[in-house]
């Protein structure tokens, strides 16, 4: 079993719509988690870190799964600026940071 | 203030040759990060440092692979006798002390033919 996985994609959804992406984790003494954007050819960035008691950041809510190893986020309002691919990363010890295979979202007009 | 920075941006070596990719992490991070990808993929970490301790070279795929980290900075990786399969972005990442959280640059694309 892969040590973080995602849903590959595509999701391709219409402007407006919500769309939410999972991503699970197989080592229960992660600790740390965020999700990163990637556009194409372009370099991974920070979106949001993922908190325990789940956290928002303007269309954006992240959560945390502890007892099923998961974690999601949900984007509300899609943008065709949301278009992109976005990458789960789990840390042990602040170290070891595994990334997800991405997940690829295409907001359609 | 500046970012991860990366060079070159890209670099085409022919099959056999060796190449090396340097990045310059945030000034005052103290762990770096060297992650490969390849088209379409997700990131393959290749090794990380932090400060002054051994760094995590687990995830080089061969012997050909080489980082060092001089003065706790700028980092170099080294590819020897590089291969097709080597062709792929290879990014770096730092983060400060601390916070887990890794900031990237934006990559040296790799193309060996």
């Amino acid at each position: 079993r892969k040590e973080v996985e995602q849903d590959p994609g595509p999701f391709n959804v219409p402007e407006g719509a919500t769309v939410a992406f999972n991503c699970t984790y197989s080592n229960s003494a992660s600790q740390s988690f965020f999700w990163y954007r990637q556009d194409c050819r372009k370099e991974p960035k920070l979106l949001m870190s993922v908190y325990s008691s789940g956290n928002e950041d303007g269309r954006f809510t992240a959560q945390l799964n502890r007892a099923s190893q998961y974690i999601s986020l949900l984007i509300r309002d899609s943008k065709l600026s949301d278009s992109a691919t976005y990458l789960c990363a789990v840390t042990l010890y602040g170290q070891n940071f595994v990334f997800g295979p991405g997940t690829r979202l295409s907001v359609l007009p | 203030g500046a970012g991860v920075s990366q060079s070159p941006s890209n670099k085409v070596t022919e099959k056999g040759k060796d190449v090396e990719l340097r990045c310059d992490p945030i000034s005052g991070h103290t762990a770096l990060y060297w992650y490969r990808q390849s088209l379409g993929q997700g990131l393959e970490f290749l090794i990380y440092f932090q400060g002054n301790s051994a760094p995590d070279k687990s995830g080089l795929p061969s012997d050909r692979f080489s980082a060092e980290r001089t003065g706790g900075s700028v980092s170099t990786l080294t590819i020897q006798r590089t291969q097709q399969e080597d062709s792929a972005v290879y990014l770096c990442a730092s983060s400060p002390g601390g916070e887990p959280q890794q900031y990237f640059g934006p990559g040296t694309r790799l193309t060996v033919t």
